[in-house]
Order: structure tokens, then sequence, then C-alpha cells
């Protein structure tokens, strides 16, 4: 069975640190789609980006860069130089090769990032 | 811009009430998910549709059932209501690309139901 584990509960940093948070996961597929999602305080979750298994490229979006390593199966999400807006609950997510009934996101129990002004 | 799209943004219902969530979706997407959110539990899938009148278990589908009967809309019936499903409802849709592809899911903005 697939499972995500977000070990940070909670972080705190004062705004312009960098910040990481971890996502840690487990599947037996080879095929398979990892997510992060940001959820402010309105509730509505926000996709940030989506990574299949075998693109182990890292990517970089403005302040935001993600770090897949298949080798220790993480998936770890970067902000750069933090700011308030970025306060929110970050959500990795994984789901397996595409199949009917394969589609849905296994999530992770979230991270609660405050950034303090 | 894809809009998922919830009936309540808060409810209050009474214990043993037969409560009904509606979702509706306008870019024409296969998928649709039920989920809750608890502290610390995450997102938790209840039920998952990829097609018309299809459905399929999540993992803590218990107490709930849904139906669709059109692709645009998903609904999720509590049939006899308890307080422990008290929570955070969040509905989702996603497009299926074909040949493995899984796409990202969109969410709407979430009922919050009290169950008293």
């Amino acid at each position: 069975a697939q499972k995500v584990t977000q070990a940070q509960t909670e972080i705190s940093v004062v705004e312009k640190e960098d910040v990481t948070l971890d996502c840690v996961y487990e599947t037996r597929d080879t095929t398979y789609y990892l997510f992060w999602y940001k959820q402010p305080p309105s509730g509505e979750l926000v996709f940030l980006i989506r990574r299949n298994s075998f693109d182990e490229q890292n990517e970089i979006s403005g302040r935001y860069s993600w770090n897949f390593q298949k080798s220790t199966s993480s998936f770890n999400f970067t902000i750069t130089a933090s700011q308030v807006v970025d306060s929110a609950v970050y959500f990795c997510a994984l789901s397996e090769s595409g199949n009917f009934g394969n589609e849905k996101l296994t999530f992770g129990t979230g991270t609660r990032l405050t950034i303090i002004p | 811009d894809v809009k998922v799209t919830q009936s309540s943004r808060y409810l209050v219902k009474r214990t043993g009430e037969k409560v009904f969530l509606e979702c509706v979706q306008d870019m024409d997407h296969e998928n649709m998910f039920w989920y809750r959110q608890d502290p610390g539990l995450g997102l938790r899938l209840i039920y998952f549709s990829y097609d018309v009148k299809m459905k399929e278990k999540g993992d803590i589908p218990e107490g709930y059932s849904v139906s669709r009967e059109k692709k645009e809309r998903f609904s999720l019936i509590l049939e006899s209501a308890s307080t422990n499903q008290t929570s955070m409802y969040l509905c989702a849709s996603s497009l299926r690309t074909g040949a493995g592809q899984n796409t990202e899911a969109f969410f709407g903005q979430g009922t919050r139901l009290t169950v008293v």
C-alpha cells in the first residue's frame, strides 16, 4: 500500500529565511506521481507541482524548489527567502500508475508553516 | 480556470439526519473524489469515481455513500450523521489523459460539517 510521511508537523521561521519541508513516500509501483499542495487559511488546496517517477530532475519555480530523490524515496520542498504569504499548511501526495482506480491521491498529514514577520 | 464548487461552506446537522454534500466541476473531468480532513490526519479518501455511475471505496467509506448520475456532479451522502463525522469535507476532480498520465487534482473550497 502507498504511504506518505511528513514528519514535520509544524515549522516556524522568521521571514526571509529558507525553509525545507520534508516528504518521504512508500510505494511498490515503479510508475508513480508525486505532488505538493498548499492550503492557505482560506482552506482551498492549491496545486504546486507534479512529478513523475521517471523524472528526477530538480525543479525551481521562483522561490520554490523541489528535490526528488528516488534512492531515499523523498520529495522535499524548499522555500527560499520566505515571506509571510507562504504561511499555510503544505501537503505532499502520491498517486500510483494511472489505471482505473489508481489515480486517487494519498496525502501526508501536512506541515503547518508559519512565517514570522 | 478549473472550478470545483461545493454547495455549502458550513453546515450544522443533527445526529441521525441524512446529509447530502454536493460537488460540481465545470471542466469535464472524468475523476472525482471526496476526502475528509481532520487535524493530524491529513486528507483521507472516502470515495472515488472515475466515470458516471462508477464508484470505488477509498480508505474510510464506512458511514458514507456517493452518487454520480452526471459527469459534472458527485454527491456525498451521510446516511445517518454521527458526531464522529464532524469534519472538513473536500471534493476534487482530475482529468484522465490516458496512457497512465496521472494529472493533478483540483479542489473545492471545502464544507465544514458539524454534527451535533
